[in-house]
């Protein structure tokens, strides 16, 4: 039981290149989340979904985008990559809403130049 | 609208004195309240949640937090500091009304010194 993993771990972009972030969990949960986390700040959130085909916006979904085609994977897309999405980035899951527990991943560690 | 004040960006104890964690939250409706931990360059975990039951929750590796709704307070404590509690800690909220969000305080930085 791997819990959820993300891959890669750190990334270099250049301004302008996209990329792909991947998010897979094992746990067969209906929630996933996507969150960026800035020095100094908490975790804001991106994207999230409550369910295979079903996503909605967060706090700071600019210059991202998400899909949710299977229970398990919610890769997270940016497109023209800046420097102010330079930034760690969570993946989450969880059982339900609002009062259940999310389970993180060990984070991605981006960096746009 | 639901937001989430940690007190203090840092909190300094010895080893073996006790822990206080601060944390004030807004919610126009009856909240949900977590506190997680991350250590240096890993994801977070539940150290403990509050969802209307009782208002004293006990969580993971001795700390616990009171839920005082008439103060909207949930801070965070531990009787005795180990070495291994230098972390980050975030208090969070979320609400039926949040559409599935939640929302983070902007942590609190403990150093235990020996």
């Amino acid at each position: 039981n791997a819990g959820v993993t993300q891959t890669p771990k750190f990334r270099i972009l250049k301004i302008g290149q996209s990329m792909t972030l991947q998010c897979t969990q094992d746990m067969n949960h209906n929630y996933m989340y996507w969150y960026r986390q800035d020095p100094g700040m908490g975790l804001k959130l991106i994207y999230y979904s409550v369910g295979a085909g079903i996503t909605d916006k967060g706090e700071v979904p600019n210059g991202y985008n998400v899909s949710r085609s299977t229970t398990e994977d919610f890769p997270l897309r940016l497109e023209l990559a800046a420097p102010s999405q330079t930034s760690v980035y969570f993946c989450a899951s969880s059982y339900g809403g609002p009062s259940y527990e999310q389970y993180f991943g060990p984070g991605t560690r981006l960096t746009v130049t | 609208a639901q937001s989430v004040t940690q007190l203090d960006s840092h909190v300094s104890v010895s080893e073996g004195t006790p822990v206080l964690l601060r944390c004030n939250y807004s919610s126009s409706y009856s909240p949900s309240l977590f506190w997680y931990v991350q250590h240096p360059n890993k994801g977070l975990q539940l150290l403990l949640k509050y969802t209307s039951a009782a208002t004293l929750v006990k969580g993971i590796n001795g700390f616990e937090a009171e839920f005082k709704k008439s103060e909207t307070s949930f801070h965070l404590t531990k009787p005795s500091a180990h070495m291994s509690d230098a972390a980050e800690y975030f208090c969070v909220v979320s609400a039926p009304n949040t559409g599935n969000q939640f929302y983070f305080g902007t942590g609190t930085s403990l150093t235990v010194i020996p």
